[in-house]
């Protein structure tokens, strides 16, 4: 069974910093590009960064550019995104989601993991 | 930066019902358009990607079509459990982008 799961997310003071996983099963994680996308409370998705297969190839949003960080471990089979300087901004939910054999859409998506940034 | 309009931004409607949802691009994606759905408290999920093409899976009531910069989601017969949120979103270039969604309801 094909599964995405994501960790990491909490409460966090504005400026501190948050490393969010995204373990993956089931599907060839190595074969695979992956994505984080975001979403804040009672609005829409947002694209955050994606990550070729190999993790040669790197893309962020704009406004992403300088504070996260995608990355992955193909033999753990995990990705990864560290945010640093996080601001009230950012509260979201988290998803990863994969990529797709052929076609560029978002085929699988993980539950989301929420960060809460508040004083 | 590609903008993603959706229309409406909510509409209700009865189970049988057709409806179709619009996308508009500020400029041609030449087809890069997915469509999604995504229930409250849960995680998006595809349903038509590269404009037209069903994702393995998804009931034949969804359909997708357009081209250029216009693409259109219809469901044909609603059924109980496609009253969601549907975004469009678009990969043809960075940044990727999504549409702020549609609701549809019960009517």
């Amino acid at each position: 069974e094909v599964e995405l799961v994501e960790s990491g997310g909490g409460p966090v003071k504005p400026g501190g910093s948050l490393r969010l996983s995204c373990s993956a099963s089931g599907f060839p994680f190595d074969s695979y590009s992956m994505n984080w996308v975001r979403q804040a409370p009672g609005k829409g998705l947002e694209w955050v960064s994606s990550i070729s297969s190999s993790g040669s190839h790197i893309l962020y949003a704009d406004s992403m550019q300088g504070r996260f960080t995608i990355s992955r471990d193909n033999v753990k089979n995990s990705l990864y995104l560290q945010i640093n300087s996080l601001r009230a901004e950012d509260t979201a939910v988290y998803y990863c989601a994969s990529g797709s054999r052929g076609h560029d859409a978002f085929e699988m998506w993980g539950q989301g993991t929420m960060v809460s940034v508040s004083s | 930066d590609i903008q993603m309009t959706q229309s409406p931004s909510s509409l209700s409607a009865s189970v049988g019902d057709r409806v179709i949802l619009t996308c508009r691009a500020s400029r041609n994606i030449n087809n890069y358009l997915n469509w999604y759905q995504q229930k409250p408290g849960t995680a998006p999920k595809l349903l038509i990607y590269a404009a037209t093409t069903l994702q393995s899976g998804v009931p034949s009531r969804f359909s997708g079509s357009g081209s250029g910069t216009d693409y259109t989601l219809t469901i044909s017969g609603l059924q109980p459990e496609d009253f969601a949120t549907y975004y469009c979103q678009h990969t043809y270039i960075t940044p990727i982008t999504f549409g702020q969604g549609t609701r549809l309801d019960i009517k």
